[in-house]
């Protein structure tokens, strides 16, 4: 699988908008973008995933380059409970059925 | 909505112990992962499993390792002989069919090698 950049951590305040990036210039056409968290003491958590059209859903919104070289999670209104690590992973579902993921970026909220 | 559930949530062992991991997994789901996280580090994947086989594995998933699908809806793994780096936080993941393969992940077990 194509390798993903993310920082290391970013901090935001609740109620505030988040936007955390994913760098992935090797990103192949048939590969996905998938973001997954996992908040403390708990087991990854699906949070969304696109292919080239910006996506919304109800815990986050996906933006993708144009070049999809690069994307961009959104939380709109981070609350607390959104502190976690965040996972951007790129997978080809074809290939394998496996995800791998890297060391993502620890978001803290603050009150 | 539906959930993966793990047992037990911690385990204790002593070094050269079996133990035995449980996992059910999402019932219309088909294929099935084991991951492990060691304190600090990132989550690596263990092994996949579909259509009662292996379908992937990792190096780190040796011949001290084993999965089973015993029944209709568990999931184990199986470390023969436990070494102390065999500590870890073990997650059970299952996803359903379809190319985008989104997991599933269960709270985990956490397993000390004494």
């Amino acid at each position: 699988d194509a390798k993903t950049t993310q920082p290391n951590s970013m901090e935001s305040n609740e109620e505030e908008p988040v936007h955390l990036p994913c760098n992935h210039s090797t990103i192949s056409g048939t590969d996905y973008i998938h973001w997954y968290r996992q908040l403390p003491s708990q087991g990854p958590e699906y949070v969304i995933h696109g292919l080239t059209s910006n996506v919304n859903n109800r815990m986050a919104s996906l933006a993708i380059a144009e070049d999809r070289k690069s994307s961009t999670l959104i939380l709109h209104r981070a609350t607390l409970r959104d502190a976690a690590v965040y996972y951007c992973i790129l997978h080809y579902g074809g290939a394998t059925n496996k995800l791998i993921f890297g060391t993502g970026t620890l978001l803290a909220v603050q009150p | 909505e539906p959930e993966v559930t793990q047992t037990p949530s911690h385990q204790v062992t002593q070094m050269g112990q079996e133990v035995i991991l449980r996992c059910v997994p999402i019932s219309n789901h088909l294929y099935f992962y084991w991951y492990r996280q060691i304190l600090g580090q990132k989550v690596e994947f263990l092994v996949s499993f579909y259509n009662n086989e292996i379908s992937e594995k990792s190096e780190i998933f040796d011949d001290q390792f084993s999965v089973e699908r015993p029944d209709g809806s568990n999931f184990t793994l199986k470390i023969r002989s436990t070494k102390l780096e065999d500590s870890a936080m073990y997650f059970c993941a299952s996803s359903g069919q379809g190319i985008l393969k989104k997991l599933f992940f269960g709270s985990g077990t956490q397993l000390s090698v004494l």
